[in-house]
């Protein structure tokens, strides 16, 4: 199999919190993720992709010092929303890598609200 | 740059019957992936099927087949006998071999199935 978990699956804060968001890999290990923004009746766009032990390659647009990446084990990155507003309001979703295959199998998401 | 175009914002298909949903994409890449995802009202992006830019044959799994017209470059999905549970977002996406298979997706098509 290939199971990816993401937690929380739902989250409301306010503004100016930070908001750390888990990717988990179950079954497989993933030295690859790749963290996705989606916006209500858009596409996925991707936000970065997370190596393990080296710093994450961020898509152009997308501030380094506000969505903090860790990928600190092989089954594990993390999302770290940093003094979040109101439009970071989203769908976030974070997908794996099984060895060398391309495939990259997506965990649920979370649904970030930013009050 | 790569680019995938799903042209078809929303579809309607009768239960049982088959339908196809279209993508078209651009890259001067010869070494790429394609590849189709469901996502159903609660947001989890569920892999469908992958071809490979090198693969002979149209790939098929279960009641998905991709028509894969590498001269036209375009990947329909199909899928046969369609059930009211196929109701969903479907996306299409591209990976670069040598761009670290990240992938960039089309702006998807909305599929609902009639009773």
């Amino acid at each position: 199999g290939a199971v990816v978990s993401q937690h929380p699956s739902r989250v409301i804060c306010k503004s100016g919190t930070s908001v750390k968001i888990e990717c988990r890999s179950l079954d497989f290990q993933a030295t690859t993720m790749f963290w996705y923004r989606q916006f209500p009746k858009q596409s996925l766009m991707l936000m970065a992709t997370s190596n393990e032990g080296s710093k994450a390659t961020y898509e152009q647009g997308v501030e380094k010092d506000k969505f903090l990446i860790n990928h600190a084990s092989l089954t594990l990155s993390t999302l770290t929303v940093t003094s979040a507003h109101p439009e970071d309001s989203s769908f976030y979703i974070c997908s794996a890598q099984k060895g060398n295959q391309e495939t990259q199998y997506f965990g649920p998401g979370t649904r970030l609200l930013v009050l | 740059a790569q680019k995938i175009t799903q042209t078809q914002p929303g579809m309607f298909v009768q239960e049982k019957e088959a339908v196809t949903l279209d993508c078209t994409y651009d890259t001067s890449d010869p070494s790429y992936g394609l590849f189709w995802y469901k996502q159903p009202s609660s947001g989890e992006m569920i892999f469908l099927i992958y071809q490979g830019s090198y693969d002979q044959q149209n790939a098929t799994e279960g009641r998905y087949s991709l028509n894969f017209q590498k001269a036209r470059k375009s990947a329909n999905l199909v899928i046969s006998a369609s059930q009211l549970g196929d109701s969903a977002m479907y996306f299409c996406a591209m990976s670069l071999n040598n761009a670290g298979n990240m992938l960039t997706f089309g702006g998807g098509t909305r599929l609902m199935v009639k009773p």
